[in-house]
């Protein structure tokens, strides 16, 4: 059982929808990602929240837009995306220290259509 | 910039052999280094996390080594079983996480 809990394992959205993916943690970790993975590649980094304070990689468009309630939650709202979005979404967290390991959740399986 | 990579891309071995893994990087200022696991559409899963300071971590079957001076860690699988089969990444940490492409790894039975 992963500690990172996502939702929705899948979804699929027209060009005009807008939706959330959500992400939990309860290992009192201060420091939570999102990851963008395309098939056969990587996760790239899209954004980090590090004590409630964001981190953007500039290369993410403005169509997607992080969200952090509380230290225990991330949301990723998706506004007018584009096909080349389909991707693996994925949420980590982990302590804000460096020594600390990354734990992930199972991820969002995004198909935009 | 940190580049990480990994080496093979891709390796078919039978049930029961013994195999190495190879992740290469190339800035040695590393706070850490993890070997996940990921199966088709899945999440990533944590194998071994090596802290900086560390040599070596062992979990069952698996090992890894880290040499920070040279830029290098291994992952050893021993008595591989078709449930191995999957893609390994490794990951360094500093400011954030860089990850290397990944070995598919295939046993087969």
């Amino acid at each position: 059982d992963t500690e990172v809990t996502q939702t929705p394992k899948h979804l699929v959205m027209g060009m005009t929808n807008k939706k959330s993916l959500k992400c939990e943690q309860h290992m009192g970790h201060r420091a939570m990602y999102w990851y963008k993975q395309k098939a056969k590649k990587p996760p790239e980094l899209m954004f980090v929240y590090s004590y409630e304070k964001l981190s953007i990689n500039e290369s993410v468009p403005s169509r997607f837009s992080p969200e952090c309630p509380n230290s225990s939650l991330l949301n990723l709202h998706l506004h007018a995306l584009q096909p080349e979005d389909s991707a693996l979404y994925l949420c980590a967290s982990s302590q804000v220290a460096g020594d600390g390991g990354y734990t992930f959740g199972s991820g969002t399986r995004l198909t935009v259509v | 910039k940190q580049e990480v990579t990994q080496i093979p891309a891709a390796l078919s071995v039978p049930e029961g052999e013994n195999l190495v893994l190879n992740c290469s990087f190339t800035d040695s200022a590393i706070y850490n280094l993890q070997w996940f696991r990921q199966d088709p559409g899945k999440g990533l899963t944590s194998l071994l996390l090596i802290q900086s300071s560390q040599r070596e971590q062992t979990s069952g079957r698996l090992n890894a080594s880290l040499d920070k001076s040279s830029g290098r860690s291994t992952l050893y699988i021993a008595a591989s079983q078709p449930g191995d089969s999957a893609t390994y990444l490794c990951a360094v940490r500093l400011n954030d996480m860089r990850f290397g492409a990944g070995t598919r790894l295939t046993v087969k039975p």
